[in-house]
């Protein structure tokens, strides 16, 4: 079993639609929790840290449940420029080793 | 600020042939990282070093990968023989760790070395 499995998508919305989408974790020790995006044949970059009790960054909102063990990302009011690949990553305490998973990949249309 | 850079950007090559990678990270970071992303993956972590030292590289093939980074600064990532299976796009990652810091510090990646093996 993969430690990081996301459903890859892809999710295709409309401008101004919600989108949402998870992923689950299979290591209990896990600590760290984030979102990075990762654009067509370019780096990824992180779009946000997850905390215990749930954080938003503009249009986007994360997840987090620890007994279930996953991660959410909510994207609200699509937008075109928001058409990328979502990937989960996580890491355990004290390790500076992170494990992505594969990535959702959201389109947005016009 | 300059982020990670990395060259070459493509690289086509025979299998069997050698290859090498190089990476220039963010000025003052301490942390190095190559990864290695295959097409619909997420990146793989092949090696991790702290200033000079490699302080994780259990994940990369030692018989045909090696890596270097002699002044904690640049750091080159080697394949020799390339093998078809080595086609991959190589992302060179860096940040600035603290020992002392328990809290996470943001890894900033380099655009990538996108290799072909034919």
């Amino acid at each position: 079993r993969k430690e990081v499995e996301q459903d890859p998508g892809p999710f295709n919305v409309p401008e101004g639609a919600t989108v949402a989408f998870n992923c689950t974790y299979s290591n209990s020790a896990s600590q760290s929790f984030f979102w990075y995006r990762q654009d067509c044949r370019k780096e990824p970059k992180l779009l946000m840290s997850v905390y215990s009790s749930g954080n938003e960054d503009g249009r986007f909102t994360a997840q987090l449940n620890r007994a279930s063990q996953y991660i959410s990302l909510l994207i609200r009011d699509s937008k075109l420029s928001d058409s990328a690949t979502y990937l989960c990553v996580v890491n355990k305490e004290d390790d500076y080793k992170l494990s992505f998973g594969a990535g959702t990949t959201v389109t947005v249309r016009a | 600020e300059a982020g990670v850079v990395q060259s070459p950007r493509y690289k086509i090559i025979e299998k069997k042939q050698p290859v090498a990678f190089w990476c220039n990270p963010i000025s003052g970071h301490n942390t190095l990282y190559w990864y290695l992303q295959n097409l619909g993956q997420g990146p793989e972590l092949l090696i991790r070093y702290e200033n000079e030292e490699a302080v994780d590289d259990s994940q990369l093939p030692k018989d045909r990968f090696s890596a270097e980074r002699l002044k904690g600064v640049d750091s080159t990532l080697k394949i020799q023989p390339a093998e078809l299976g080595d086609s991959a796009v190589y992302l060179c990652a860096s940040s600035l760790e603290s020992p002392e810091a328990r809290a996470y510090n943001e890894q900033f990646f380099g655009p990538g070395t996108r290799l072909t093996v034919l």
